[in-house]
């Protein structure tokens, strides 16, 4: 079975800066079924990026996806305040079918 | 407009069953991967069960046996049968559709808490 782990869980910025976020997954993955999500509370999560670093039409160009094999990693090149959200990583598994999601990096204000 | 509501929620005893419901628009339920996801308070996303476009249908080990992905073309409508209820089911459940691509849910609803609780 698939695990992914995220780092760090918690990531301390200032708006502006640039956030490195990871997704470690336990054994080498297929990148087409790597995406990411962004979670504002009280929000549903949003789709951020597929297939590893293809972004949603909607999705600022600040953020960009990237990685292959187990490590993949999502880079919000400048922060804005409204960037500060948790963020997840999500595996396709078509062997048995399953979404599987990392445990979330919460993204706040320094 | 793609748009997700679900509804059936609310507080129910461990033990007991109960069926969450998701109505969608904009789009075809027979044509799409349908996904319920939930999120336990505090916590991260966990993957419930999917019901492929040609009517497949599968469950994630912590709920299978227990709760069951149904859908009604007719209606448009994804349904979520949930028995023997137990505390580590109160989560907050969201209906969501994969992208044109399966494997990544492109939209979502608002959710519907289930609370397990005596």
């Amino acid at each position: 079975e698939i695990v992914l782990t995220q780092s760090p869980r918690t990531l301390s910025l200032s708006p502006g800066e640039r956030a490195t976020l990871s997704c470690r997954a336990s054994q080498s993955v297929s990148s087409t079924n790597l995406a990411w999500y962004q979670q504002k509370p009280g929000q549903a999560p949003r789709l951020l990026v597929y297939s590893a670093f293809v972004r949603v039409t909607v999705i600022p160009d600040r953020f960009s996806g990237s990685g292959s094999g187990t490590d993949f990693t999502l880079t919000i090149s400048r922060l804005e305040p409204e960037d500060f959200a948790v963020y997840y990583c999500q595996y396709y598994d078509t062997s048995p079918p399953a979404y599987i999601f990392g445990q979330g990096t919460k993204l706040e204000i320094k | 407009e793609v748009k997700l509501v679900e509804s059936g929620g609310g507080l129910i005893q461990p033990g007991g069953s109960l069926r969450l419901s998701c109505v969608g628009s904009g789009f075809s339920v027979s044509n799409n991967y349908m996904n319920w996801v939930r999120q336990a308070p505090g916590e991260g996303l966990e993957w419930v069960a999917v019901i492929y476009g040609g009517g497949d249908t599968f469950h994630a080990d912590s709920v299978k046996g227990r709760f069951t992905i149904s859908r009604d073309t007719s209606s448009n409508m994804v349904y979520l049968q949930m028995n023997s209820l137990r505390a580590e089911d109160t989560a907050v459940y969201y209906c969501a559709r994969d992208s044109t691509s399966p494997g990544r849910a492109g939209y979502w609803g608002q959710g519907t808490l289930v609370t397990v609780s005596s």
